[in-house]
């Protein structure tokens, strides 16, 4: 079955440790996108690519990085540089020219302890 | 300014009734989407129902009809004959500009609707 998969679901790392979340899709999906999520805010736009090997900081991005060297994996990097990293993060993807076409990942939940 | 507006943080509602979440938005694209999510306690992100700015019918599906007020910049969702699997949080979303395949999304901060039985 096509879809994105988001892994680890549950990760803890030590403060000052960069953390790598994993997204992957097989839905042939051009582009993709990282949200994050705290209570009471929403979604936020972290950042987003429209083609391979080409991406856009979203509205927060402060503290974090991506690559995107293959259309299926959207990897984003949480940096020590990041001040408030726990959070759940959604990965999304969107099929070109379809309105109905976004589809997320089931989200990491990041703790730092 | 909020480009998208969710004003109940919580709602609860008897098993049965119909419920109306609220959402305005915010742009100056004449051509723009807006969208439903339901995000049950499991964090999944479900889609329920899609509005473009110049559909000139209000979109329904199923239970879900979005009651889309374009000069009030109004896209309030209508669950009918609410279920207890409706307890879930919502959120409004936009696309600002036209469909070419690639836009981002701006998302509300969420209705966390709870149905009584």
């Amino acid at each position: 079955d096509g879809g994105i998969t988001q892994s680890p679901k549950y990760l803890f790392r030590k403060e000052g440790q960069n953390v790598t979340l994993s997204c992957e899709q097989n839905l042939n999906h051009d582009a993709m996108y990282w949200y994050r999520q705290d209570p009471g805010q929403g979604l936020r736009l972290i950042y987003y690519s429209q083609i391979v090997n080409d991406f856009q900081k979203g509205d927060i991005a402060e503290g974090y990085s991506v690559s995107r060297e293959k259309k299926e994996s959207f990897p984003l990097t949480v940096t020590s540089a990041q001040k408030n990293p726990t959070a759940f993060y959604l990965c999304a993807s969107k099929e070109q020219g379809s309105n109905y076409g976004y589809t997320f990942g089931s989200g990491t939940r990041l703790t730092v302890v | 300014a909020q480009k998208i507006t969710q004003t109940q943080p919580g709602m609860f509602v008897q098993e049965k009734e119909a419920v109306t979440l609220d959402c305005t938005y915010d742009t100056s694209d004449q051509s723009y989407g807006l969208f439903w999510y339901k995000q049950p306690s499991s964090g999944e992100m479900i889609f329920l129902i899609y509005q473009g700015s110049y559909d000139e019918q209000n979109a329904t599906e199923g239970r879900y009809s979005l009651n889309f007020q374009k000069a009030r910049k109004s896209a309030n969702l209508v669950i009918s004959a609410s279920q207890l699997g409706d307890s879930a949080m919502y959120f409004c979303a936009m696309r600002e500009g036209p469909n070419f395949g690639n836009e981002k999304l701006t998302f509300g901060t969420g209705t966390r609707l709870t149905i009584i039985p």
